[in-house]
Order: structure tokens, then C-alpha cells, then sequence
């Protein structure tokens, strides 16, 4: 069973602050998934990757597939970035199913 | 958008009710996914559906059942509610036939049994 461990568990910044969080796994994924949850619920799937980098404004997530370990990075972080950071893995095989970490609770002050 | 409707943001219930939770989507998706989060445990799946009428066990399925009688529709049932299944439940949906796709959530049901 794949292993997911975020770190760290709570981060309070600045605004205006480079941010980064981290994920690493245990074993081989096919695919990683950085989610975002606001206080009241809601999930949305921020990225998706199997290798490299992907940037999407001002969010950057990379991959090391032979580290076994993602980051998050968020640049000028603003008080709206406030929210928990979930990283999530497909180990791949036949079963569709995600394995999460606890999350990350980032707390942006102006 | 993809969009994921759960039928409750909040819902009280009593131990020992039969409990219904409803999801829908309207993109057509294969599969639908049943969560519960509970704090210092992160999302924890309970049950997963991969085209209608079937379903697979995820981690914690014990106390709950499911039902997928639409491509749409995917319906969580607390059997008989117990006080530890107070948690926030959490549905989602994917396309395609593998779980390398995202996963689209819906805005969660916060489901308390006294």
C-alpha cells in the first residue's frame, strides 16, 4: 500500500511569500494530484502529473518520480491561497482508487 | 464545468435512522466516488462506482452501502446510523476507465447523528 506524507502540516506565511509544500511516496504512482480545499469544503483539483513540472498562474507543482516526491509551490502567496493542500497518488494496477495525505492547512496573513 | 451536486450541505440525524445521501453529476462520468474526512485522518474512500449498477469496497465500507441505478446518480446509505459515522462525506466523480483522471468534487455534506 502506497505511503503519502505531507509536510508540513501547518504553514503560516506572509503575504507576498514564496510557499512551498511538500509530498513524498512510498511506492510507484502513474499519476499525482495536488487538490485545494477551502474552509467550508469544497475540493478542486489543482493539478495532475506523471513527470516534470506543470504551472498554472501563479501555482508551480513538480515531480521526481525517481525521488518519489512532489512540490507545491506558490508564488506571491495572497490571503485567498488560505486553504488545505492535499496531495493525493495513483499507484496504478486495476483499481481506481487515490491515496491521500492529511493535508496541508496554509494560512496566508496579509 | 464539471459539476457535482451533494443534496445536503448539513444534515442532523438520529442514531439507529437509515440515512440517505445523494450525488450527481452532469458530465457523463464513469465513475463516482464516495468519501468521508475526518480531521487528522484525511479522505478516506468508502465506496466506488466504475459504470451503473456497479461498485467496488474502498477502505471503510463497513456500516454503509451504495447505489448506482444511474449514470448520474450515486447514492450513499448509512444502514443504520451510528454516532461514529458523524463526519463530512464527500462525493466525486472521474472520466475514463482508470483513476489517472481528476477527480471532480462536489461541496461536501456535513452529516451529524445524535
Amino acid at each position: 500500500k502506497n505511503e503519502v506524507e505531507q509536510s508540513p502540516q501547518n504553514l503560516t506565511a506572509q503575504e507576498g511569500e514564496f510557499i512551498t509544500i511538500n509530498c513524498s511516496y512510498s511506492v510507484g504512482i502513474s499519476a499525482l494530484h495536488w487538490l485545494q480545499q477551502h474552509p467550508g469544503g469544497g475540493i478542486v483539483s489543482l493539478f495532475m502529473l506523471s513527470s516534470g513540472k506543470k504551472k498554472h498562474g501563479r501555482l508551480i507543482a513538480t515531480i521526481n518520480i525517481q525521488e518519489k516526491h512532489s512540490s507545491l509551490h506558490i508564488t506571491a502567496s495572497h490571503p485567498r491561497d488560505s486553504a488545505v493542500y492535499i496531495c493525493a497518488v495513483d499507484s496504478g494496477g486495476s483499481n481506481y482508487k487515490l491515496t491521500f495525505g492529511k493535508g496541508t492547512l496554509l494560512t496566508v496573513n496579509p | 464545468d464539471v459539476k457535482v451536486t451533494q443534496s445536503s450541505r448539513y444534515l442532523v440525524k438520529r442514531t439507529g435512522e437509515k440515512v440517505f445521501l445523494e450525488c450527481v453529476q452532469d458530465m457523463d462520468h464513469e465513475n463516482m466516488f464516495w468519501y468521508r474526512q475526518d480531521p487528522g485522518l484525511g479522505l478516506r474512500l468508502i465506496y466506488f462506482s466504475y459504470d451503473v449498477k456497479m461498485k467496488e469496497k474502498g477502505d471503510i465500507p463497513e456500516g454503509y452501502s451504495v447505489s448506482r441505478e444511474k449514470k448520474e446518480r450515486f447514492s450513499l446509505i448509512l444502514e443504520s446510523a451510528s454516532t461514529n459515522q458523524t463526519s463530512m462525506y464527500l462525493c466525486a466523480s472521474s472520466s475514463g476507465f482508470r483513476g489517472n483522471q481528476p477527480q471532480h468534487f462536489g461541496d461536501g455534506t456535513r452529516l451529524s447523528i445524535l
